[in-house]
């Protein structure tokens, strides 16, 4: 049982790129999430998915998308990277559907830097 | 809104001391309410949470937490720290029924072991 998976771990970016970041959970989980975390600022709310084929805004979504390709898996794209989103990402997961109540569990999270 | 404040950046503690760390929160309804640790280089780990009943909440790896409503707040302690507590610890709230929003999390408060 793995739990929450990311890859990759670590990524180094240029200014323009594009990148996906990939989450997988194992725990037939409904809910998924996308937070970013940056020094001082605690994690903030990228975009969630509160069940399978829906996808809505966090707190700071602009320069991101999401996939919620299957219950299972949930990707983050850059399509066009800038150096304010070097950062820590964490992928989370929640048993309920939409459920701000429950238990989160992390994954490991992928250090980001764009250049 | 909904909003969490660790008025601790940063504190030491002597091993064998005992711990407080603080949470204020602001939310108009009984909120839901998390403590997460973070190891360095890691996920982030629940340690506890309250949802409703006894104020008094107690979780893992000798952790506790008091709810007061009348203060709005959801401090963490433990009566001795071990140097293996050496980590980031966020406070968070989770707001039902409130679209748009996962878990708000507070900047966190790096705590230090000294021996």
């Amino acid at each position: 049982n793995a739990g929450v998976t990311q890859t990759p771990k670590f990524q180094v970016l240029k200014t323009g790129q594009s990148m996906t970041l990939q989450c997988a959970q194992d725990m037939n989980h409904n809910s998924m999430y996308w937070y970013r975390q940056d020094p001082g600022m605690g994690l903030r709310l990228i975009y969630y998915s509160a069940s399978e084929g829906t996808t809505d805004k966090g707190e700071v979504p602009n320069g991101y998308n999401v996939s919620r390709l299957n219950k299972r898996e949930f990707s983050l794209r850059l399509e066009s990277a800038a150096p304010s989103q070097t950062s820590v990402y964490f992928c989370a997961s929640s048993e309920a559907p939409g459920g701000v109540t429950d238990t989160q569990y992390f994954g490991p999270g992928t250090r980001l830097t764009v250049l | 809104a909904q909003s969490v404040t660790q008025p601790d950046i940063h504190i030491t503690v002597s091993e064998g001391a005992s711990l407080e760390l603080r949470c204020n929160y602001s939310y108009g309804a009984t909120p839901y309410l998390f403590w997460y640790v973070q190891s360095p280089g890691q996920g982030l780990q629940l340690l506890l949470k309250y949802f409703s009943g006894d104020t008094l909440v107690q979780g893992i790896k000798g952790f506790e937490a008091e709810f007061k409503r009348s203060q709005s707040s959801f401090n963490l302690r433990k009566p001795s720290v071990h140097w293996s507590d050496a980590a980031e610890y966020f406070c968070a709230v989770g707001a039902p029924n409130q679209a748009g929003t996962a878990l708000i999390f507070g900047k966190g408060t790096t705590l230090s072991v000294s021996s």
